[in-house]
């Protein structure tokens, strides 16, 4: 257990629906970041928060948003779903400065049928 | 921005034997990370070896240790003593000091035989 909880584990949908996507970091992590893993790729990155305000953005699309609440679990939002956005989302915490690389969280596998 | 590479998609290594996974980076800051993930069949995203920029040293973890090249962008990963559960894919990544964004390459498969 990494510490970062992703959930659901598994998502099928349609498309043109919407879902949502949860993340909770690691405990003391004040910073969390989305990435898009789509099949035999890279991971992509999407956005980063950093309590609770958006601080980079990659190549999210515009579909595509996300939030960090008070209690710093991140929630990202996927909408009007395209089979294209069939992938492995990746949640990751970390300290905003810290050296050691990012915590993973297990990722969320969404499959658009 | 910073970019990765790896040039080898695919790599296999028999078991007992040693391997290095190669990659190169583009950045004109002086100061920042470097880190090798690992991703095996389950998908789980494992940090395996991280190296600081302004340090000479080169790092070691048990089997796994690197080769940090600065001058030349280069930091390769050298897994000794191939075990099976070393399968997986591996990614080189980049994170700059201010730590906004991980940075990835597009990763090498690595398959230990038996």
């Amino acid at each position: 257990d990494s510490g970062v909880t992703q959930t659901p584990k598994h998502l099928i949908t349609a498309t043109g629906q919407r879902v949502t996507l949860r993340c909770s970091p690691r405990s003391g992590d004040l910073s969390v970041y989305w990435y898009q893993q789509s099949l035999d790729q890279g991971l992509q990155f999407l956005i980063q928060y950093y309590n609770g305000e958006e601080r980079a953005k990659g190549n999210i699309l515009e579909r595509f948003s996300a939030q960090q609440f008070p209690d710093l679990h991140s929630e990202l939002n996927l909408s009007s779903l395209e089979l294209g956005d069939s992938a492995l989302y990746f949640c990751a915490s970390s300290q905003l400065t810290g050296p050691y690389g990012y915590t993973f969280g297990s990722g969320t596998r969404l499959t658009v049928v | 921005a910073q970019t990765v590479t790896q040039s080898q998609p695919e790599m296999s290594v028999q078991e007992a034997e040693t391997v290095t996974l190669s990659c190169t980076y583009d950045t004109s800051e002086n100061n920042y990370y470097l880190f090798w993930y690992k991703q095996p069949p389950s998908r789980q995203m494992i940090l395996v070896i991280r190296q600081e920029a302004y340090k000479q040293q080169n790092a070691t973890e048990n089997r796994f240790s690197v080769n940090f090249q600065k001058a030349a962008k280069s930091f390769s990963l050298k897994i000794s003593d191939s075990q099976l559960g070393d399968t997986a894919m591996y990614f080189c990544a980049f994170l700059e000091t201010s730590g906004s964004r991980l940075t990835f390459g597009e990763g090498t498969q690595l398959t230990v035989n038996p």
